[in-house]
């Protein structure tokens, strides 16, 4: 079975520049979630959407962040412009149901790894 | 304000002995703790969990403990193996009382030493 699957895996790109990263969750899953990885904040949850829809966007950063989600079987967090404060990974997960217990987990993609120069 | 905190970043082990990760949450609301495996390069696999009506979770070589009332959980794996080296996250959520997302520590890289 196919896991969470984003594109691209490594992103580097120049200061002031769109970036946009790209997830495919596991079909039938009904949440899907946006999470950034640093050294000093370690994983924290930037959006999470629910049949498509967001649900709670507290944790995107600033408004160069925006996430949709046009169908189930595909989202996008786009960056613009962006900035070198902005370089982490970004990691996308989906659930059945929120994954907030051992049968719902959360399955987390492998990452993309972006570097803004 | 971090609701998770895993105080520890690094932690090495030899190779059978026990390693022991902690993690501490301060939002008495949360009733579903869960543990997260990460090796470089990939994404986190969930490894075990524990219930708050529960004080122990065991799954093979892995055993969760909850102390609610200290708001602190552990996770012993015995024996490390080298395999077993990794980044763990704790996360926890209110399953039962909001149904919330998961909230993350920034967790504990173990070195398993051969």
């Amino acid at each position: 079975d196919a896991g969470v699957i984003q594109s691209p895996r490594h992103e580097v790109t120049e200061m002031g520049q769109e970036v946009t990263l790209r997830c495919k969750p596991i079909s039938g899953h009904d949440y899907l979630f946006w999470y950034r990885q640093t050294m000093m904040r370690g994983l924290e949850l930037l959006i999470y959407f629910n049949n498509n829809v967001p649900i709670d966007d507290s944790g995107m950063p600033e408004d160069r962040f925006s996430a949709k989600m046009p169908n189930a079987s595909f989202s996008t967090l786009k960056i613009q412009p962006s900035e070198p404060r902005d370089s982490a990974v970004y990691f996308c997960a989906s659930s059945l149901g929120q994954g907030g217990n051992s049968n719902q987990p959360q399955h987390f993609g492998d990452g993309t790894r972006l570097s803004i120069l | 304000d971090q609701q998770v905190k895993q105080n520890s970043p690094s932690l090495s082990v030899q190779e059978g002995r026990i390693s022991i990760l902690n993690c501490d949450y301060t939002n008495s609301m949360f009733d579903y703790f869960l543990w997260y495996k990460k090796y470089p390069a990939e994404g986190p696999t969930f490894l075990i969990s524990i219930s708050s009506i529960k004080d122990k979770n065991e799954d093979g070589r892995f055993t969760v403990f909850l102390n609610k009332s200290a708001k602190h959980l552990s996770l012993h794996i015995v024996p490390s193996q080298p395999g077993d080296s990794a980044v763990y996250f704790c996360a926890a959520s209110a399953y039962d009382s909001g149904n919330t997302p998961l909230v993350f520590g920034k967790g504990t890289r173990l070195s398993v030493i051969a």
